[in-house]
């Protein structure tokens, strides 16, 4: 088992761009999330999903979107990143929140 | 709202013990947490408490008391590789939304 994988991970992006995210879990778990790290602090939940065509917003969803056709994939949407967003982002898997949650390696992002 | 209170930061020496505080706030709660994050790494799992006490795994326990909205994660025989950042965090209501304290960073000296 490959566990949780997030491409890529580095990226630099110019104010304005857009790209995205890839998360993808081969665990066969029904619940996955994005979170957000800042330097020097924990982790914010962007968006999270229960299964598959079912998506909720975190604690900060705004300038981001997702969408989960599969179980598997669970890709992020930046659609106009700012300097804001400068950040390491982590997708994590579980079978649910009162489960051990397996995140990914990371993705680093700067917007300049 | 969600929110979590642990300590910023912890030093002690090899072969210690520390004790990491996690005070929460939450509307209906589903369990508490604990993830460990070494620099430029991923979280990585260490305990979940549902029910009031002490889990015990390896040298690490983690407590709960959710009368007082409290828990605790204990680190005994205190190793270098310990040095890391400790995450406290518990679900939402609807136990969908995972939230995370700001993290205890603990640094091990020999």
């Amino acid at each position: 088992n490959a566990g949780v994988t997030q491409t890529p991970k580095f990226q630099v992006l110019k104010t304005g761009q857009s790209m995205t995210l890839q998360c993808a879990q081969d665990m066969n778990h029904e619940y996955m999330s994005w979170y957000r790290q800042d330097p020097g602090m924990g982790l914010r939940l962007i968006h999270y999903s229960v299964g598959a065509g079912i998506t909720d917003q975190g604690e900060v969803p705004n300038g981001y979107n997702v969408s989960r056709s599969t179980t598997e994939d669970f890709p992020l949407r930046l659609l106009s990143a700012a300097p804001s967003q400068t950040s390491v982002y982590f997708c994590a898997s579980s079978y649910s929140t009162k489960n051990e949650q397996f995140f990914g390696p990371g993705t680093r992002l700067t917007v300049l | 709202g969600q929110s979590l209170e642990q300590p910023s930061e912890v030093t002690a020496v090899e072969g210690a013990i520390v004790q990491i505080n996690c005070t929460y706030q939450t509307s209906g709660f589903y369990g508490l947490s604990w993830y460990q994050q070494h620099d430029g790494g991923a979280p990585t799992f260490l305990s979940y408490n549902a029910l009031d006490g002490l889990e015990e795994t390896g040298r690490f326990s983690s407590f709960l008391s959710r009368s007082d909205s409290y828990g605790y994660l204990l680190l005994q025989e205190l190793q270098m590789k310990d040095s890391a950042s400790y995450f406290c965090a518990v679900g939402s209501a609807a136990g969908n939304k995972l939230t995370f304290g700001g993290g205890t960073r603990v640094l091990v000296k020999p």
